[in-house]
């Protein structure tokens, strides 16, 4: 069984900042893929992000990024310049190599502040 | 192409009532899901289907029951409803690529049960 570990109820930064959300998973398996997921007020579960574990090199989409340290079990979220659209809640995820079951932490209530 | 449909979009009942909560896609994904979110516990899985006729149990499956008659749709049945099933339900629907698997997530159905 997986978990995945949000240790950060909620967080807030000023608009522009860069801000790191953290998350970390327990996994028994050697091939995995993580997920950062992002929840508007609009309550739509919104992709931002994916990692395949046999993958050394982080992933990024433009503004964002992850920190991916396999040993450690450890996956944080990286969001430069952040911007007013970037409040909402973010979720971390995994779910095994060839099995489509995400499993989630509880999430991290982001606020950019203007 | 719609995505992932979800009906109703918010939902009162009384406990003891029994309805369903619809959902469609019209991606032809082979694989469909059922999610629950709850404050402060993340999303957990309650059932999926990995095509239609096949249906499998997910982390809290109590009180829930479903079917897959075709690759579209897969309806959720709460059959006698309790308070603890107040949350908010989402829908996905996945297909696997080249780097691994795609989730789509419905909009979500609000549900209180008093």
């Amino acid at each position: 069984a997986q978990t995945v570990t949000q240790s950060q109820p909620e967080m807030s930064v000023q608009e522009a900042e860069t801000v790191t959300l953290s998350c970390t998973y327990d996994t028994s398996e050697n091939n995995y893929y993580l997920f950062w997921y992002k929840q508007p007020p609009s309550r739509q579960m919104i992709l931002v992000i994916r990692q395949e574990a046999y993958k050394q090199q982080n992933a990024t989409e433009n503004r964002f990024s992850v920190n991916f340290q396999k040993a450690a079990k450890s996956f944080s979220l990286k969001i430069s310049d952040s911007q007013l659209g970037d409040t909402a809640m973010y979720f971390c995820a995994s779910s095994s190599f060839g099995n489509e079951k995400l499993t989630f932490g509880t999430g991290t209530r982001l606020t950019i502040i203007p | 192409n719609a995505g992932v449909t979800q009906t109703p979009k918010f939902q009162v009942l009384k406990t003891g009532q029994s309805m369903t909560l619809q959902c469609a896609q019209d991606m032809n994904h082979e694989y469909m899901s059922w999610y629950r979110q709850d404050p402060g516990m993340g999303l957990r899985l309650i059932h999926y289907s990995v095509g239609a006729g096949i249906t499998d149990q997910g982390e809290v499956p109590n009180g829930y029951n479903v079917s897959r008659s075709t690759t579209e749709d897969f309806p959720l049945r709460l059959l006698s409803a309790a308070p603890s099933q107040t949350s908010v339900y989402f829908c996905a629907s996945s297909w696997e690529g080249e780097a691994g698997w795609h989730q789509y997530f419905g909009p979500g159905t609000r549900l209180t049960v008093l």
